[in-house]
């Protein structure tokens, strides 16, 4: 066990609605950052949060936020739901921005 | 384009079996470099990391991997595989300049061990 933990761990959601996806993250750990992992690829980044602030983003469009909460925990939100955006959602916290992530199980969102 | 790429998609070996995992990456300049691997069912699990010094890497079950920075690759290794290593093994970079921890990925190489 890593001691991060994502919920819900499925979801299914129509195309068009919105989605939130939460992560606790491990004790002592203040940096969330968010991966998306489609069928048969590797994770991809999508950002990262430090100290409640988003610390990095990678290609990926405006309808993905987040917020990160002054406990270090984190939330996905999604908005305007397409098919392609069905995927594993993980979540990774580290001690800070550039040191070892420790993953979550992911949550496995699917749009239908 | 600046990406990680592991050669093998699958493999599959008998159980004793000597492994090699390819990973190559494009980023010049310093980069951190990861192997994680994803059991069935369960999370990410660091194996190894590199960040500098010996470019010769031990990790957790017996793995290995080596930096060779002239041929910008990490290889995994391990001499003898067993059932239990059956499981998806994904590349990691941590790209120069990145500014915090922002994981470039393999697309993954799925192994499986047969008795």
């Amino acid at each position: 066990e890593t001691g991060v933990t994502q919920s819900p761990t499925h979801l299914i959601k129509t195309r068009g609605q919105q989605v939130t996806l939460r992560c606790s993250s491990q004790s002592g750990h203040n940096t969330v950052s968010w991966y998306q992992q489609a069928l048969g690829q590797g994770p991809q980044f999508i950002f990262q949060y430090y100290r409640e602030e988003e610390n990095g983003r990678g290609n990926f469009p405006p309808r993905f936020s987040g917020l990160q909460f002054p406990n270090y925990s984190s939330e996905l939100n999604v908005n305007a739901l397409e098919l392609d955006d069905s995927a594993l959602y993980l979540c990774a916290s580290s001690y800070s921005a550039n040191t070892e992530a420790f993953f979550g199980q992911g949550t496995r969102l699917t749009v239908v | 384009a600046q990406s990680v790429s592991q050669h093998n998609h699958h493999v599959i070996l008998s159980e004793a079996a000597s492994l090699e995992l390819g990973c190559n990456y494009s980023y010049g300049g310093t980069v951190n470099l990861f192997w994680y691997v994803q059991y069935p069912g369960q999370h990410l699990q660091l194996l190894l990391k590199y960040f500098s010094g010996d470019p010769l890497v031990k990790g957790i079950k017996g793995f290995e991997a080596e930096f060779i920075k002239s041929k910008f690759s990490f290889n995994l290794r391990k001499p003898s595989v067993q059932w239990s290593d059956t499981a998806e093994y994904f590349c990691a970079v941590i790209p120069p300049r990145g500014g915090y921890n922002k994981l470039i990925f393999g697309a993954g190489t799925r192994l499986a061990v047969h008795p």
